[in-house]
């Protein structure tokens, strides 16, 4: 199995500034024929079901606002949030997909400072 | 829109089946990937397995012996059956939407149904 780490475990940040998730797998998701990242980003905010945020490590799912952007390829892949407004409080996951079974990161809790 | 409805029994004794269905509604179960995801008390995301609409199946090696899942074209739902259950299958359930052509890209969820395994 393909192991997911996220870094930091949590993360407490001040409304407007920068939040940044780390996300680690243990063998490349970047698959060569396509050039795709089977990576994805997550928000589960408590009592709602997720929402997925990023997909292909980097595109933006529809409606998401433009604060949240992904990046990176391969093994190493970040979420950040560009200004945390109050309701990105959340735990934020990050899944791969590029080989079963899927994994996900054990979580990052996000909170305002 | 697409909207997701997990159903079931929220108390299951251990060894027993349990079975959830998850009622799909502003969209056709004749197409995409559904699947079902769990979470665990204090713990992260598990993926359980998907169906395909054609009926064609993948399952986390960890739970393939007990996990049986299958789509109902005519009511617009899928299903999950786990058998032989214990205390670790304590978890909220989640069914999801993967997209056309992606099945991972898990894009619309349920609200998740609790489920407690106990005597």
């Amino acid at each position: 199995d393909i192991v997911m780490t996220q870094s930091p475990d949590s993360l407490a940040v001040s409304l407007g500034e920068r939040a940044t998730i780390n996300c680690r797998s243990s063998q490349s998701v970047l698959h060569t024929s396509n050039k795709n990242n089977y990576l994805a980003w997550y928000q589960h905010k408590q009592g709602q079901p997720p929402k997925l945020l990023i997909y292909w490590a980097s595109d933006r799912y529809s409606g998401v606002p433009d604060r949240f952007s992904g990046s990176g390829s391969g093994t190493d892949f970040t979420l950040t949030i560009s200004s945390l407004q109050a309701e990105d409080v959340a735990v934020y996951y990050c899944q791969q997909h590029y080989s079963a079974p899927w994994t996900f990161g054990q979580g990052t809790k996000v909170e305002i400072k | 829109q697409v909207q997701l409805q997990e159903s079931g029994p929220g108390l299951v004794k251990p060894s027993e089946p349990l079975s959830l269905t998850c009622i799909v509604s502003g969209a056709s179960v004749n197409s995409y990937y559904w699947s079902w995801i769990r979470r665990p008390p204090g713990k992260g995301l598990e993926w359980i397995g998907y169906v395909y609409y054609n009926g064609n199946t993948n399952y986390n090696p960890s739970l393939e012996s007990r996990v049986t899942m299958s789509v109902d074209t005519s009511k617009n739902q899928f299903s999950l059956t786990l058998t032989s259950v214990t205390a670790a299958d304590t978890a909220v359930y989640f069914c999801a939407r993967g997209s056309i052509a992606v099945a991972g890209q898990l894009q619309s969820w349920g609200p998740g149904t609790q489920v407690i395994v106990s005597s």
